[in-house]
């Protein structure tokens, strides 16, 4: 599978414990973004790199929360000190870099997710 | 801000019968819209985006600016198409904001 791959698929963590997950876009895609899902809602937007710069993080990521991608390439989501409101999918998705034909956006290609479950 | 809202978290349709998912948005400026698609089991992808004007698995989306809507149609139910579909809305360079979905049932 050459799609974006995400690790683990799923985690059962005792709340208090600090969890880091695991994102490989497809490779050559510049934009890697972090979502989170929770049961009957749609994916909600944490934070977006273009390359290795973090350029955008939503109010959601509260201070426990840190993502990086120190070469550009694959990108890690720490969560300090688990709550069980982190209970919840969370999603990586990648993108190309330039889509021409005038497009500012181009299309996302998600991984599979991993499951958290903060007990 | 951007907003999408999907009225119908669940649509029940006759195999054979017509499809709308509805979708209305809500952003100030020139929104790009698509919709997303998640089939049992799978991972989410792109169905379809409204600058592109293509008709993907039969289904076809117009943007109305009058009426911020972007609903999801197609003539001819299949039960292939049974899946939670997903509205989204990019107003700004990467950012997606996504609707809460709406999962459609085909009835055999």
């Amino acid at each position: 599978d050459t799609g974006v791959s995400q690790d683990p698929r799923h985690k059962i963590t005792k709340r208090g414990q600090n969890v880091t997950f695991r994102c490989d876009p497809i490779s050559e895609h510049n934009r890697l973004y972090w979502y989170r899902q929770t049961l009957g809602q749609g994916p909600e937007f944490l934070t977006y790199f273009q390359n290795e710069a973090q350029l955008e993080k939503s109010r959601l990521l509260s201070d426990r929360f840190s993502a990086e991608r120190p070469k550009g390439s694959f990108s890690t989501l720490e969560i300090q000190r688990t709550e069980q409101g982190d209970s919840a999918m969370y999603l990586c998705a990648s993108s190309p870099r330039d889509p021409g034909r005038g497009l500012r956006n181009t299309e996302a290609f998600f991984g599979q997710g991993t499951r958290l479950t903060v007990v | 801000a951007q907003r999408v809202t999907q009225p119908e978290k669940l649509l029940s349709v006759f195999k054979g019968a017509p499809v709308e998912l509805k979708c209305n948005y809500s952003y100030s400026g020139s929104p790009e819209l698509f919709w997303y698609v998640q089939y049992s089991r799978q991972r989410l992808q792109l169905l379809l985006r409204h600058i592109s004007r293509e008709s993907i698995k039969g289904f076809t989306a117009d943007l109305n600016k009058g009426e911020t809507s972007f609903h999801l149609k197609k003539p001819f139910a299949q039960e292939e198409d049974s899946a939670m579909y997903y509205c989204a809305l990019s107003g700004g360079y990467q950012k997606v904001t996504f609707g809460t979905g709406t999962k459609l049932q085909v009835i055999p």
